[in-house]
């Protein structure tokens, strides 16, 4: 079974500052991964993905996300925090093939950016 | 291109009706996948439609069930309510090849009364 973990429910930052948020991940088979930002009453947009390519993964407004086999981990990263970057983020993990149209998503953290 | 369309966008129902929810995914997209988002439980999977076929299915109560037509529409039903139903539904939608993307509708949001 595969399943993921956010660690931190609530971060917040200053605006400019690193963006940082983790996510850890179990699965049995090499994992799809992603992470997704939801903003409040709106559904979820995609940010980036992995599916075993490069490890590191550019995604849009700026996001980045290694992919560490060793700590299987897969954490959310920008430079420069952006008022804009206020919403909630998602990690997700799906199996390849048959399984792709089914994502186990982690609780989400909220992300604060203070002014 | 079109995003997902999910209707209705809100709804209020009351503790033993039943209620249709439904879902365009976008043009060419043949899976369509349902979730349910609450703050307690947060985003569950509840099934996905491949070819207007059930391919997965989560761990919900019959209560819930789903279908796809043949222009990859779908719809999701819940018979039944229970308070413990109201949640933001989210439809999602995906090419079906292998790399598990999804894009995602705003949602249906159920109260139940």
């Amino acid at each position: 079974a595969q399943s993921v973990t956010q660690l931190g429910s609530h971060v917040s930052v200053s605006e400019g500052a690193l963006v940082l948020l983790r996510c850890n991940y179990s699965s049995s088979v090499p994992p799809y991964l992603f992470w997704y930002v939801q903003y409040p009453n709106q559904g979820l947009q995609l940010l980036l993905k992995y599916t075993s390519a490069a490890t590191l993964v550019k995604g849009i407004n700026g996001f980045e996300a290694e992919f560490k086999k060793s700590e299987t981990s897969f954490h959310l990263t920008k430079p420069s925090a952006h008022m804009s970057d206020a919403a909630e983020y998602f990690c997700a993990v799906s199996d390849p093939g048959t399984n792709a149209g089914k994502s186990t998503f982690g609780d989400g953290t909220t992300l604060t950016v203070k002014p | 291109k079109a995003g997902v369309t999910q209707t209705p966008r809100y709804l209020i129902k009351t503790r033993g009706q039943q209620v249709t929810l439904s879902c365009s995914p976008i043009s060419g997209h043949r899976s369509v996948s349902w979730y349910q988002q609450t703050p307690g439980q947060g985003l569950q999977f509840l099934f996905e439609y491949f070819s207007e076929t059930q391919r997965n299915k989560g761990n919900f109560p019959g209560r819930f069930s789903g279908r796809q037509f043949s222009n990859s529409r779908s719809e999701m039903n819940v018979s039944t309510l229970e308070l413990g139903d109201s949640a933001l539904y989210l439809c999602a939608s995906s090419p079906g090849t292998t790399t598990g993307e999804l894009f995602f509708g705003e949602g249906s949001r159920l109260t139940v009364l």
